[in-house]
């Protein structure tokens, strides 16, 4: 399968901090999608890029859409307690891969008040 | 709305026991999904199904079944339960884009 490789694996930070996570890919995908899990959840979607370039936010988070198409980041700014959590990239392939997800290990984020 | 609904929300298994895992969507998506989650791996897919009656494998589906009868419902099936079937397993709804998950089946063998 393919495989997305997302750093670092964790964080450690205090709060009002700017946090900064990333996900690359041997391959090229049509989407990119940032997910973020908490303790005993399903993981939620935070925000989605569907072209090269896109720059996208959402309240405190902005993501990217690398030009390659091979990579995405995520960033967070000014964290707070509740931002602590699993976050995730995903990838899509498009074409005949029918919408499937390729996830990458996750980034747990730790947040000291 | 309650999205995505997952079915039970813990369970262990005896080594060589059958479970199924419910998954039931009420938002008509036509794509749904299941995915195994072990700590620090990520999520992997093990089937998913692009509409009733169409089921496909993912990259883990040894050990598995799925049916997909109508669009709300995609049952996974463990028919002979092993140790290394130990994970969390979420459910995922799609219209073809951003997933809903469910909140997840924590199943331990023993």
């Amino acid at each position: 399968g393919q495989q997305l490789n997302q750093s670092p694996q964790s964080m450690f930070i205090q709060e009002g901090e700017d946090v900064s996570m990333n996900c690359t890919s041997s391959s090229i995908f049509n989407t990119w999608l940032w997910y973020k899990q908490d303790p005993g959840e399903g993981p939620v979607l935070l925000i989605a890029l569907y072209k090269a370039g896109e720059l996208t936010s959402n309240g405190r988070l902005t993501a990217q859409f690398g030009i390659t198409r091979k990579d995405s980041f995520l960033n967070i700014s000014a964290s707070i307690p509740s931002d602590v959590g699993i976050y995730f990239c995903a990838g899509q392939l498009g074409g005949s891969t029918l919408g499937r997800l390729y996830f990458g290990r996750g980034t747990q984020l730790t947040v000291w008040p | 709305n309650a999205g995505v609904t997952q079915t039970p929300k813990f369970r262990i298994l005896k080594i060589g026991q059958s479970m199924t895992l419910q998954c039931t969507q009420d938002m008509n998506h036509n794509y749904m999904y299941w995915y195994r989650q072990d700590p620090g791996m990520g999520l992997k897919l093990i089937y998913y199904s692009v509409g009733a009656g169409i089921t496909d494998k993912g990259e883990v589906p040894n050990g598995y079944n799925v049916s997909r009868s109508t669009t709300e419902d995609f049952p996974l099936r463990l028919e002979l339960a092993a140790p290394s079937q130990t994970s969390v397993y979420f459910c995922a709804s799609s219209p073809l884009g951003g997933y809903t998950f469910g909140s997840g089946t924590r199943l331990t063998v023993v």
